[in-house]
């Protein structure tokens, strides 16, 4: 069956570093991948997405990179701020199917 | 992007009780997704609804959940008799032109 994984439940970072997420998958091969934010109490929101053909996105102090043979994404923020707080999960999905969400990481940015 | 709007924002019922939640879906907008949340855990899929009929379902969407759309605007989601686990999150969302989804505010289930 599908599984994501994503690298740690819980990560702490010194303020203005940068934040390396990782989401891996197996028995899957999705066309896109999906970044989210979530807050305590929250739905997710969308921060980028990804597709099976593209390496690398950027938005802002984000960055996304989606590598098909290791089945592997990961998630960078760069000059990391307190605000940055939050979980963030990684989702998987195909055209036409449902989205499969990882477990996510909780984030700590510390001042 | 405007988000969807859920209500009740919390709903706490007794085990074996029947419970609505609702959603006000973004007009132009044909896709529709409930997703739950256990406390602690991952967002799960539920059940997809295109154009007014279930495009797909998950394990956890039994025969005691149902959707809806009874007049056509509002979005339902229907749990016959909860049981305890029911108790999560429940989300209702729709989905932009890259299939990103829009989460709304989310309704807070507690089955005592």
């Amino acid at each position: 069956s599908q599984k994501i994984e994503q690298n740690s439940e819980a990560l702490n970072i010194q303020e203005g570093k940068t934040a390396t997420l990782t989401c891996n998958y197996t028995n899957y091969s999705p066309a896109y991948l999906q970044w989210y934010r979530q807050d305590p109490g929250r739905g997710p929101v969308f921060l980028l997405l990804i597709r099976e053909n593209e390496k690398e996105k950027r938005k802002e102090r984000l960055k996304v990179t989606f590598d098909t043979t290791l089945k592997q994404s990961l998630f960078h923020i760069t000059a990391s701020q307190p605000a940055d707080s939050a979980t963030y999960l990684c989702a998987l999905g195909d055209y036409g199917q449902n989205f499969v969400f990882g477990p996510g990481t909780r984030l700590s940015v510390l001042p | 992007e405007p988000e969807v709007t859920q209500t009740p924002s919390h709903q706490v019922t007794q085990m074996g009780q029947e419970v609505i939640l609702r959603c006000v879906p973004i007009s132009n907008h044909l896709y529709f997704y409930w997703y739950r949340q256990i406390l602690g855990q991952k967002v799960e899929f539920l059940v997809s609804f295109y154009n007014n009929e279930i495009s797909e379902k998950s394990e956890i969407f039994d025969d005691q959940f149902s959707v809806e759309r009874p007049d056509g605007s509002n979005f339902t989601l229907k749990i016959r008799s909860t049981k305890l686990e029911d108790s999560a999150m429940y989300f209702c969302t729709h989905s932009g032109r890259g299939n990103e989804q829009y989460f709304g505010p989310g309704t807070r289930l507690t089955v005592t």
